[in-house]
């Protein structure tokens, strides 16, 4: 059974590049979608983007300015970088997964990003 | 954008009891591609039901998954005491696909 992991800073300071990586393990990573979700707290889910196993990449339409998903295969790991990060980008982040673009099946324990000087 | 609104806000029920859930979308979800989540304090959301209706792996047949185009509905036909939570739709539409969470409903003892 495929298991995520996310790792990252957990405090980034307005204006700078949040930067998370996600680690799969138990599974390959060269099939499926491979997804970053966020979480304000106390609020909705919010999709950002996913990665297919081959590259290419879709984002979410109010993010895309911001954000980048790359995935490599060699090490059975994904990423995140979001720029100019503001207090609103403080979330909890997931990655997930699922062999469909549809939905997810697979998440990450998730991991508290604060976006603070 | 597809907007997803879900009612009611708070459920209060009791173990036992039938629990539903409702999702409305904003304009048709292209194909049915609606799901469900359940997501419990400080845990990532568990997926439940997708394609509206199709129960994911290992979930229990007390869940179910109904409707289609902008009206869908989750029922639980009897509360266990572990599935006191928040529980969000989920739509996926366009090509490439884009996706919104609605704003979930919670459901308590």
């Amino acid at each position: 059974q495929v298991q995520l992991q996310e790792s990252g800073p957990g405090l980034v300071k307005p204006s700078e590049t949040l930067s998370l990586t996600c680690t799969v393990s138990g599974g390959s990573i060269d099939s499926d979608y491979w997804s970053w979700i966020r979480q304000p707290p106390g609020k909705e889910l919010e999709w950002i983007g996913y990665t297919y196993f081959s590259g290419s990449t879709n984002y979410n339409p109010s993010l895309k300015s911001q954000v980048t998903i790359s995935i490599d295969t060699s090490r059975t790991q994904f990423s995140l970088r979001l720029s100019s990060v503001t207090a609103a980008d403080t979330a909890v982040y997931f990655c997930a997964t699922d062999r469909r673009p549809y939905n997810w099946k697979i998440w990450g324990q998730g991991i508290l990003v604060t976006v603070s000087s | 954008e597809i907007v997803l609104t879900q009612s009611p806000g708070t459920l209060s029920l009791s173990p036992g009891d039938r629990a539903t859930l409702s999702c409305r979308a904003s304009q048709s979800v292209s194909s049915n591609y609606l799901a469900w989540y359940q997501q419990k304090p400080g845990q990532a959301p568990r997926l439940l039901i997708y394609d509206a209706s199709s129960r994911a792996t290992g979930i229990p047949d007390r869940f179910s998954g109904s409707g289609s185009g902008t009206d869908f509905t989750l029922t639980i036909s009897r509360l266990e005491p572990e599935d006191f939570a928040v529980y969000y739709c989920q739509q996926s539409g366009g090509s490439p696909p884009g996706f919104s969470f609605g704003p979930g409903t919670r459901v308590d003892i």
